[in-house]
């Protein structure tokens, strides 16, 4: 298995521009979840997705973000309109279930810049 | 509140010597801790899983510890080599939920 493929891996954009990011989990895993890391923070859960279900978005920061599970193979993170505070790297990572003993197996990330 | 703190936030050691990672964490019910390693410019990979019961685990030159009582975990790498040069990363999960407590990680840099 190729693991987690995220794409695109780098992203510059302008403010105000949309960003669509996006992910292919592993095959067979049923839980998604996309987070953000920054210095500052660390890693910060967006959106937990079980069985394309989001069932947990508390972490998307804003309205500018939304996400989109349309089927067990793909997933899409978007940001518009975009903001310089945005620029951090997002990272999606699956499991077979969530919780307890599952390991997380992450994507490599986008690296997202915001001018 | 759950949370994962550790120490130190960055750590500088020569090739070759040990050194020792630290997490502490106030997640409960607790049902695991595991340490990630994230190189630079890539996604965290899972070095160990640790278990209430489990006091250490051992992955090649990697060695956890964990102490349920006093809620602290070490993470030990032995004769370090350059390639240890990353962000370890301390992640708690509590019982019967989906979601995982990371701490903000130390940043490991090995010098030649």
């Amino acid at each position: 298995d190729a693991g987690v493929i995220q794409s695109p891996r780098h992203e510059v954009t302008e403010m105000g521009q949309e960003v669509t990011l996006r992910c292919k989990p592993i095959s067979g895993h049923n839980s998604l979840f996309w987070y953000r890391q920054t210095m500052m923070r660390g890693l910060e859960l967006l959106i937990y997705f079980n069985n394309n279900v989001p069932i947990d978005d508390s972490g998307m920061p804003e309205d500018r973000f939304s996400a989109k599970m349309p089927n067990a193979s793909f997933s899409t993170l978007k940001i518009q309109p975009s903001e310089p505070r945005d620029s951090a790297v997002y990272f999606c990572a699956s499991s077979l279930l969530a919780g307890g003993y599952n390991e997380q197996f992450f994507g490599p990330g986008t690296r997202l810049t915001v001018l | 509140k759950n949370q994962v703190e550790q120490s130190p936030q960055s750590l500088i050691i020569l090739e070759g010597k040990n050194c020792t990672l630290q997490c502490n964490y106030t997640v409960s019910p607790f049902s695991n801790l595991r340490w990630y390693k994230q190189d630079t410019g890539r996604g965290p990979v899972s070095l160990t899983i640790m278990t209430f019961s489990e006091n250490t685990k051992s992955n090649g030159r990697y060695t956890a510890t964990l102490d349920a009582d006093t809620k602290q975990s070490s993470l030990h790498i032995t004769a370090s080599q350059l390639s240890d040069s990353a962000s370890y990363i301390c992640v708690v999960s509590a019982s019967g939920t989906y979601k995982y407590i990371f701490g903000t990680g130390t940043r490991l840099k090995v010098l030649a």
